[in-house]
């Protein structure tokens, strides 16, 4: 199965907002609501921003959100700080218990 | 505080094997699903197996049928047993808990590499 479509980079000055999509079919994001997002800083562990489309863990900042329609999916960001710069995954469930990734986002606050 | 320890990495010739493995401490390992997901060098995040609670494994396409997911709840425990290795399982191999497929803690990574 191909990988979820997202953009290769996005970008934006500190106090603005972002947000990044991601695309799947109706065998992943559109059949189900167990959409995630992840945050990678380089050389570091992934870290779980949102899960099941729109709930953020505890300590996550609410300056980040998630949503879908239909098979895309969306990471916003506002409030951008320099921190923010990273690369953005995404997940969803698909068939069988499987997961599936997007190809990832690279974010850069200019 | 949760954490997850990989271990078991290296470096490896085309068809050798591996086994790496993962130890987990601060939650109630014996519900908690799992998984193993890679990064191949310079690439993005790869999933490349989930295990359930009672022991089921689930596994990406590139890996089914050479890779085996188990797990240990006695010792707080997985393994992913990778056999028959290619050059381009070469990544960095992260263990993490799995909730409602979400993917919430994870583990430092540890490298495979596969070269002849």
């Amino acid at each position: 199965q191909s990988a979820l479509t997202q953009p290769p980079s996005a970008s934006g000055s500190p106090g603005q907002s972002v947000v990044i999509s991601c695309t799947g079919t109706s065998s992943d994001i559109g059949g189900y609501n167990y959409v995630s997002w992840y945050q990678q800083h380089p050389g570091k562990a992934p870290k779980l921003l949102i899960s099941e489309v729109n709930k953020r863990p505890s300590g996550v900042p609410d300056r980040f959100s998630g949503s879908k329609s239909g098979n895309t999916a969306s990471l916003t960001v506002t409030g951008l700080q320099t921190d923010d710069e990273a690369d953005y995954y995404c997940t969803s469930y698909t068939h069988f218990n499987n997961l599936i990734f997007g190809g990832g986002t690279k974010l850069t606050v200019l | 505080e949760v954490q997850l320890v990989e271990s078991g990495g290296g470096s490896v010739q085309p068809g050798e094997s591996l086994r790496l493995s993962c130890v987990v401490s601060g939650l109630r390992f014996g519900i908690q699903w799992m998984s193993w997901v890679r990064q191949a060098p310079g690439k993005g995040l790869e999933w490349v197996a989930n295990i359930g609670a009672d022991g089921s494994g689930y596994y990406a396409d590139s890996v089914k049928g050479r890779f085996t997911f188990t797990r240990d709840n006695v010792k707080n425990s997985v393994f992913l047993q990778m056999n028959s290795l290619r050059v381009e399982d070469t990544a960095i191999y992260f263990c993490a808990t799995l909730h409602y497929f979400g993917l919430n803690y994870w583990g430092q990574g540890i490298p495979v590499t596969v070269s002849s």
